[in-house]
């Protein structure tokens, strides 16, 4: 139970497109969602906070208008990099956890790389 | 401001070995404490958590983590690594109402033969 699923794994893009990155709950309902970055050999840093049906609440510094984050639903999130650029190239990962429980479950991770 | 604290940034462990990985935390009331696990280019595997309770904690794959309130600790043990316990291990707690993580710096274990 409490598995986390990301798509795509990898994704390698041109700078100035836009990418999106997909987070599922597949057996759990995810009343919350976190979103993290995360650089080679270094912590995670946490970007933004999504509860279903509202807005992201993003950390400081983290540019809310290039890192547009959707949670329209209990099983799905989005990160949408918009207009990227070779300095986003890192390692996303989500998190889920559900309602009443403090236990966040991570995906597997996205790999983003701007040529 | 709470944090969470793993002064070991390395380790090296012969296979079949004892491990320890240290994590302190900074946290007024009783915190809720992770470990995590992550393999390189993978996401993160909760191996075990403490909310309240039993201060020494079963997790899965043979760990095992006990809190210590009076040393602000949450130190991970596995009695003898495997060599596919090699990965970086992450000690976190919940730092505030919104259920954030706060991390600490991570501990990468390697596993000699």
């Amino acid at each position: 139970g409490a598995v986390v699923s990301q798509h795509p794994s990898w994704v390698i893009c041109k700078s100035g497109t836009s990418v999106k990155i997909e987070c599922r709950s597949l057996d759990f309902q995810a009343t919350t969602m976190f979103w993290y970055r995360q650089f080679p050999k270094q912590s995670l840093m946490l970007m933004a906070t999504s509860n279903e049906g509202s807005k992201a609440t993003y950390e400081q510094g983290v540019e809310k208008d290039k890192f547009l984050i959707n949670h329209a639903s209990l099983t799905l999130s989005t990160l949408t990099v918009t207009s990227a650029h070779p300095e986003d190239s890192s390692f996303y990962i989500c998190s889920a956890r559900t309602s009443g429980q403090e236990t966040q479950y991570f995906g597997p991770g996205t790999r983003l790389l701007v040529l | 401001a709470q944090s969470v604290t793993q002064p070991d940034i390395h380790i090296t462990v012969s296979e079949g070995a004892s491990l320890e990985l240290r994590c302190n935390y900074s946290y007024g009331a009783t915190p809720y404490l992770f470990w995590y696990v992550q393999s390189p280019g993978q996401g993160l595997q909760l191996l075990l958590k403490y909310f309240s309770g039993d201060t020494l904690v079963q997790g899965i794959k043979g760990f095992e983590a006990e809190f210590k309130r009076s040393q602000s600790s949450f130190n991970l043990r596995k009695p003898s690594v495997h060599w596919s316990d090699a990965a970086e291990y992450f000690c976190a707690s919940v730092g505030d109402s919104w259920g954030k993580l706060q991390f600490g710096a991570g501990t990468q274990v390697v596993v000699t033969p």
